[in-house]
């Protein structure tokens, strides 16, 4: 079955433009999460919704990023003014809501660079 | 403040061998414990995980062994294949409602034919 899909896959913006990142979860997952991951590093969280309530985004490095997944299930990833230590990978996960543990299965990610 | 650690960023393995990568964390308030692997240009992809009321769970070629005492996970590939050349990351979950994952930096693994 399909999984879980980020467009674009490479975004290119100048230092102080606005983006917008969107994730297409694995249907019917109802948890989702967002990640950033730096250059040599592991992802690093930075929200997490389940359907669409926003259950903790204790990861936005600032109020310039914003998240939100109106109708519990694509997402989109803004990020405002934009600003050269943003440049990375920003990867999307999902996962089931089911009786035990469940991993969460990620997409390819969006490679941000701002120039 | 680090909670999960990989200290070695890269490791070389004959093909056929056994290869053993490693993960240290500082936090007893993990449930679960995972291994993902990377390819390039490529999200992680899952491959095994385990409960903190385990010391050992086992798929296939994979193995993951978890030490509460000394707060220590690995994984073990047997026998190593060339298609198992990635980066693996290692990742915990806090056992108190959070979701997230806290994730290793990440230790390249290269087969060696």
């Amino acid at each position: 079955g399909a999984g879980v899909s980020q467009s674009p896959r490479y975004k290119v913006a100048k230092r102080g433009q606005d983006v917008a990142l969107r994730c297409d979860p694995i249907s019917g997952h109802v948890s989702l999460f967002w990640y950033q991951q730096a250059l040599g590093q592991g992802p690093e969280f930075l929200t997490y919704f389940q359907n669409e309530a926003q259950l903790d985004k204790s990861g936005l490095p600032s109020d310039r990023f914003f998240a939100e997944r109106p109708e519990g299930s694509v997402s989109t990833l803004k990020i405002q003014r934009t600003q050269q230590e943003d440049s990375a990978v920003y990867l999307c996960a999902s996962s089931d809501l089911g009786l035990g543990f469940q991993p969460q299965h990620f997409g390819d990610g969006t490679r941000l660079s701002i120039l | 403040d680090q909670q999960v650690k990989q200290n070695s960023p890269s490791l070389s393995v004959q093909e056929g061998r056994i290869s053993i990568l490693n993960c240290d964390y500082t936090n007893s308030m993990f449930d679960y414990f995972l291994w993902y692997k990377k390819y390039p240009a490529e999200g992680p992809t899952f491959l095994i995980s385990i409960s903190s009321i385990k010391d050992k769970n086992e798929d296939g070629r994979f193995t993951v062994f978890l030490n509460k005492s000394a707060k220590h996970l690995s994984l073990h590939i047997v026998p190593s294949q060339p298609g198992d050349s990635a980066v693996y990351f290692c990742a915990v979950r806090h056992f108190q409602g959070a979701q997230k994952l806290v994730f290793g930096q990440g230790t390249r693994l290269t087969i060696n034919p």
